[in-house]
């Protein structure tokens, strides 16, 4: 099984500023990896596929990157709108598909 | 338009056995590469894969609940059906079914989610 480990926990930002979260696989995973938001008692919502393909809708101020084990997903300038939490999710080796723990972002 | 909506019972007691359907909308499980999952969220933690089943009737499962799911679809209907046996007050979570589009394994499309909680 391909262990996604998330980081920060929780994340503080002011608005405007840029949010960096970081998501490492236990092993490989090309490029086959997602990022999805989800706010409070709300379904997660797709926001980046194939590590860096912005998913229909997603504002260009998410932008994701990496390959292999070491994936980032940045939010070059926060909005009010962007707090909740983020998941990665890895789809190279499955079952099972796997996700991250999440991290939290706070508006400062 | 494409929307997915989970129901089932809010309340199942241990060792019971639970039924899910999705319903959906705006899509077809019959169309080539397509294919509907579930995942699951307990109160205040991350989220975790159950299930899949592709257009063409294959099915995949979490080694880890294997034993106790059963995934089908009935395209007719346009409703995938999860099964899970021996529920277990761990299994106390929001269940929700998501859409696959084609080709790899992210879910584009999610439904609002049940919550489902095994007490007795």
């Amino acid at each position: 099984e391909v262990v996604m480990t998330q980081s920060p926990a929780t994340l503080s930002v002011s608005p405007g500023e840029r949010a960096t979260l970081s998501c490492r696989a236990s092993q490989s995973v090309s490029s086959n990896l997602a990022w999805y938001q989800q706010k409070p008692g709300q379904a997660p919502r797709l926001l980046i596929y194939g590590a860096s393909t912005r998913a229909t809708g997603i504002p260009a101020r998410f932008s994701g990157s990496g390959s292999g084990t070491e994936f980032t997903l940045t939010i070059s300038s926060l909005q009010s709108e962007d707090f909740g939490v983020y998941y990665c999710q890895q789809y190279n080796n499955w079952p099972p598909l796997t996700f991250g723990g999440g991290t939290k972002v706070e508006i400062k | 338009q494409i929307t997915l909506k989970e129901s089932g019972p809010t309340l199942v007691k241990p060792t019971q056995t639970l039924t899910l359907t999705c319903t959906f909308s705006g899509f077809s499980l019959s169309a080539s590469g397509v294919g509907v999952g579930w995942i699951r969220q307990p109160p205040g933690k991350a989220l975790e894969w159950i299930a899949f089943i592709y257009w063409d009737d294959d099915k995949r499962y979490s080694p880890s609940l294997k034993n106790r799911l059963t995934i089908t679809k009935d395209t007719s209907k346009n409703q995938v059906v999860l099964t899970m046996t021996n529920m277990d007050p761990v299994d106390t979570a929001t269940y929700y079914c998501a859409y696959r589009v084609g080709g790899s394994s992210y879910f584009d499309y999610w439904g609002q989610g049940t919550l489902v909680t095994v007490s007795s």
